[in-house]
């Protein structure tokens, strides 16, 4: 049972390009949430969604960034004209649909803007 | 915006030692939880503890809540060098996504 797979791990972009962030949830888990990291810093929420519905956006920029989570394949974040600030680890973490659990988290996508 | 505060920022203890870390938050809970990352990887979660509970215990690790101090501790016993990592509580308030704070990075001296 595989858990959380991001891919790719590593990704560089130039400035102005386009990044494209991939999350797969763990077996069951139908509940996704990205979240962003500055070096040395926490987590900060960015969007919570769950298969074909954005559930709450409220930490997304409101501009250049924009994510979901189809109802066949994985949740996409996706960053448009990238600058130097969006440079970060960007984790995925998933959830089951019922109960009270502990996310589970994937190993993140480092975004290096160039 | 941040929830939870970890204290202290850095902890560097010795092999064998015990390690408390705090944490305090701003808004009722529905529930605790506390995380480790080590250096470069994602999160794995270590323990929950809901609002309705004041301690908790798995392993090593003990947890407390004291909702009327808006605040928990996490104590790892006879802490090993592979307990080194950064630990973060996070907290929910109901159907909320985690709001984490900005961590504990603990380093154990072998």
């Amino acid at each position: 049972n595989a858990g959380v797979m991001q891919n790719p791990r590593h990704l560089v972009r130039r400035r102005g390009q386009e990044a494209r962030l991939r999350c797969s949830p763990m077996k069951g888990h139908s509940h996704v949430y990205w979240y962003r990291q500055l070096p040395e810093e926490g987590l900060k929420f960015m969007v919570y969604l769950q298969k074909e519905n954005i559930i709450d956006e409220s930490g997304m920029p409101k501009e250049r960034f924009s994510a979901e989570f189809p109802k066949e394949g994985p949740s996409i974040l996706r960053i448009q004209q990238v600058v130097r600030g969006d440079s970060a680890a960007y984790f995925c973490a998933s959830s089951p649909p019922w109960g009270v659990y502990g996310y589970t988290f994937g190993s993140g996508t480092r975004l290096t803007v160039v | 915006s941040q929830q939870g505060e970890e204290d202290p920022q850095a902890l560097s203890i010795q092999e064998g030692e015990n390690a408390t870390m705090n944490c305090s938050y701003k808004t009722s809970i529905n529930n605790l939880q506390w995380y480790r990352q080590n250096s470069g990887r994602g999160l794995v979660h270590l323990i929950l503890i809901r609002s309705n509970e004041r301690e908790k215990h798995s392993g090593r690790l003990r947890v407390t809540l004291d909702t009327s101090k808006k605040s928990s501790s996490l104590l790892i016993t006879a802490s090993r060098a592979a307990d080194t990592a950064s630990y973060f509580c996070a907290t929910d308030s109901g159907n909320t996504p985690l709001v984490f704070g900005k961590g504990t990075r603990l380093s154990v001296i072998a």
